[in-house]
């Protein structure tokens, strides 16, 4: 069965410093690989998706990911974070249609002013 | 997400009593799944539905049931509510997308707790 590792569980950082949120995985087969934002008092979001293809995935709000196959991971970066980015994100793991994603355990972006 | 709405937004109740939350969505998927958040511990799946006729336990199906009444309507109950089921719980939507991939769409989640 595929699984999530979320390595950090707080990430805080300076407004305008750059971030990455780290993700692995585990499976032994292809994958689907999803980030997703929750602001507060809000439902869950998608940031970006990688599904197949460039390994590289843009995202919304100035977010990309990497897809690394070898290294079994999906970090999540911004080169310059905003106050608003301010939440917690979420890295997800699908294999075939035949079962639903697997959720990390969350990373809590702060951006400190 | 408007296109998945959940009901009630917000619900304190007491140990013991039944507690239905409902979850409707209008983007025409087949597929609906309930989840409950808890600090530290990330989004759980406690069950899901490929289709109208097909329900399938999640990670932590213990204590709760759902119904599909509908394409559109996925609800979870709690038969007998206890305290370590205060939660937040997130009803979400997919569909199958050419390849195998499915991406799932949220609801804005419902603060249940139970006294």
């Amino acid at each position: 069965a595929q699984s999530v590792t979320q390595l950090d569980s707080q990430v805080p950082v300076f407004e305008e410093a750059p971030v990455e949120l780290r993700c692995n995985y585990s499976s032994s087969v292809s994958v689907y690989l999803f980030w997703y934002v929750q602001y507060p008092n809000q439902g869950l979001q998608l940031l970006l998706k990688y599904l197949s293809g460039s390994t590289l995935v843009k995202g919304i709000n100035g977010f990309e990911a990497e897809f690394n196959k070898s290294q079994t991971s999906f970090h999540l970066r911004k080169p310059s974070v905003h106050i608003s980015d301010t939440a917690e994100y979420f890295c997800a793991v699908g294999l075939s249609g035949n079962t639903p994603l697997v959720f990390g355990k969350g990373t809590r972006l702060s951006v400190i002013a | 997400d408007a296109d998945v709405t959940q009901t009630p937004r917000n619900r304190i109740t007491k140990t013991g009593k039944r507690i239905m939350l409902e979850c409707s969505q209008t983007k025409g998927h087949d597929r609906m799944y309930w989840y409950r958040q808890d600090p530290g511990l990330g989004l759980r799946l406690i069950y899901y539905s490929f289709d109208v006729k097909d329900i399938n336990k999640g990670e932590i199906s213990d204590g709760y049931s759902v119904s599909r009444q509908a394409q559109a309507k996925f609800s979870l109950s709690l038969e007998s509510a206890i305290p370590n089921q205060t939660a937040l719980y997130f009803c979400a939507t997919s569909e199958l997308l050419a390849g195998g991939a499915d991406t799932q769409y949220f609801g804005p989640g419902t603060r249940l707790t139970v006294l």
